[in-house]
């Protein structure tokens, strides 16, 4: 079974530069969630979805970061513009049912620098 | 709001000797608590959850974790450790909605 798949695994991008991430949450999953890990703050959680709607986004940095999910299959978190402090791993995640009882499942995650 | 605290953001032990990452909760409900391990260039995989059934928990890979509330604790260990289980470990709060609060992790070096 194929697991939640991001890309593009690795992005070098300059600062000033939009940066897209993409997920395809695992097919069925019903939840999901966009982190951020760095050294400095750990693993944050930036936005949920559940059946593609916005749930909390209150951890969204900022107006420079946006998350859309069109379809159950699909979602993007987009940096516009990017800057040097945006250099992170970005994981999306997934989930069927209530997560509170349940599992998340992580992609590898999306590698960003901005120079 | 939930939270919670990892003690100790490296932990070395010997091959073959006990294994204890320490985790404290914050929660304004009963919480549910999570263990998740992460493998160098890996997402995050679940060990065990505790979800208000039996306080202690029996996961994967020969883990386990005691959820007791009166110290709101939910400590990991392991009798054994093997060279495999080194990677980072994160415990994880959640309420009554569907957010996952994550520590800060801790990452597990096993000594030859």
């Amino acid at each position: 079974d194929a697991g939640v798949i991001q890309s593009p695994r690795h992005e070098v991008t300059e600062m000033g530069q939009e940066v897209t991430l993409r997920c395809k949450p695992i097919s069925g999953h019903n939840s999901l969630f966009w982190y951020r890990q760095t050294m400095m703050r750990g693993l944050e959680l930036l936005i949920y979805f559940n059946n593609n709607v916005p749930i909390d986004d209150s951890g969204m940095p900022e107006d420079r970061f946006s998350a859309k999910m069109p379809n159950a299959s699909f979602s993007t978190l987009k940096i516009q513009p990017s800057e040097p402090r945006d250099s992170a791993v970005y994981f999306c995640a997934s989930s069927l049912g209530r997560t509170n009882t349940g599992e998340l499942f992580f992609g590898e995650g999306s590698r960003l620098t901005v120079l | 709001a939930q939270s919670v605290t990892q003690l100790g953001s490296h932990v070395s032990v010997s091959e073959g000797a006990l294994v204890l990452l320490r985790c404290n909760y914050s929660s304004s409900v009963p919480p549910y608590l999570f263990w998740y391990v992460q493998y160098p260039n890996q997402g995050l995989q679940l060990l065990l959850k505790y979800t208000s059934a039996a306080t202690l928990v029996k996961g994967i890979n020969g883990f386990e974790a005691e959820f007791k509330k009166s110290e709101t604790s939910f400590h990991l260990t392991k009798p054994s450790a093997h060279m495999s289980d080194a990677a980072e470990y994160f415990c994880a709060v959640s309420g009554r909605d569907d957010k996952i609060i994550f520590g800060k992790g801790t990452r597990l070096h096993i000594l030859p």
